[in-house]
């Protein structure tokens, strides 16, 4: 068990739909990153936030959006879905800003 | 870009025998490399690390070593067992101070009794 936390683990949902993404990190970890795991694409990085605000950006969609509360959980936020949506979405944290991220269990989306 | 390339699986194995995953980086700076393994049905797990050059990463009988020369971080174990069944991706980080992961494609390994 990393200590970090996804909700809900999986999720189906219908083209054109939006949901939300939760990610609690481990205690005292202030930074977290969202990837996406899928077949064709492989493990991409998303995007990162530091103590509340955005970091990095990587290969994330406009239809795509995620933020980082005062109480150090994150959202991510994914709309106006697509078939091609259809992944494992892994949020990970870290103390500080370093090299050692630790995983949660992955939230599992299924668009249909 | 930077980038992580490691050999394509899917790889079966029996168990006692030794076990080696390629993997080469493309990177303008000098990253820091890393081994992930993902257990069927769970998240990643960190496996072993390398922050610099000629570093040497070891956990669980798994190691790496850090090669600038060559720009690779091989995995080795000498002697799998049916636990080690997972699937295992090069990635590495630090460059331009974000700490993202750039992941390789993963490599499936197959160890039989």
């Amino acid at each position: 068990d990393s200590g970090v936390t996804q909700t809900p683990k999986h999720l189906i949902t219908a083209t054109g739909q939006r949901v939300t993404l939760r990610c609690s990190p481990r205690s005292g970890d202030l930074s977290v990153y969202w990837y996406q795991q899928s077949l064709d694409q492989g493990l991409q990085f998303l995007i990162q936030y530091y103590n509340g605000e955005e970091r990095a950006k990587g290969n994330i969609l406009e239809r795509f959006s995620a933020q980082q509360f005062p109480d150090l959980h994150s959202e991510l936020n994914l709309s106006s879905l697509e078939l091609g949506d259809s992944a494992l979405y892994f949020c990970a944290s870290s103390v500080v800003d370093n090299n050692e991220q630790f995983f949660g269990p992955g939230t599992r989306l299924t668009v249909l | 870009g930077d980038s992580v390339t490691q050999m394509e699986g899917p790889v079966t194995l029996s168990e006692e025998a030794f076990l080696t995953i390629n993997c080469t980086y493309t990177a303008t700076g000098y990253p820091s490399l890393f081994w992930y393994v993902q257990y069927p049905g769970e998240g990643l797990q960190l496996l072993l690390k390398a922050t610099k050059a000629d570093d040497k990463g070891s956990n669980k009988g798994f190691e790496a070593t850090y090669r600038k020369e060559t720009t690779s971080f091989h995995l080795e174990k000498g002697s799998v067992q049916v636990s080690d069944s997972a699937v295992y991706f090069c990635a590495l980080s630090g460059l331009n101070n974000d700490y993202k992961l750039s992941f390789g494609a993963g490599t499936t390994v197959t160890v039989r009794a």
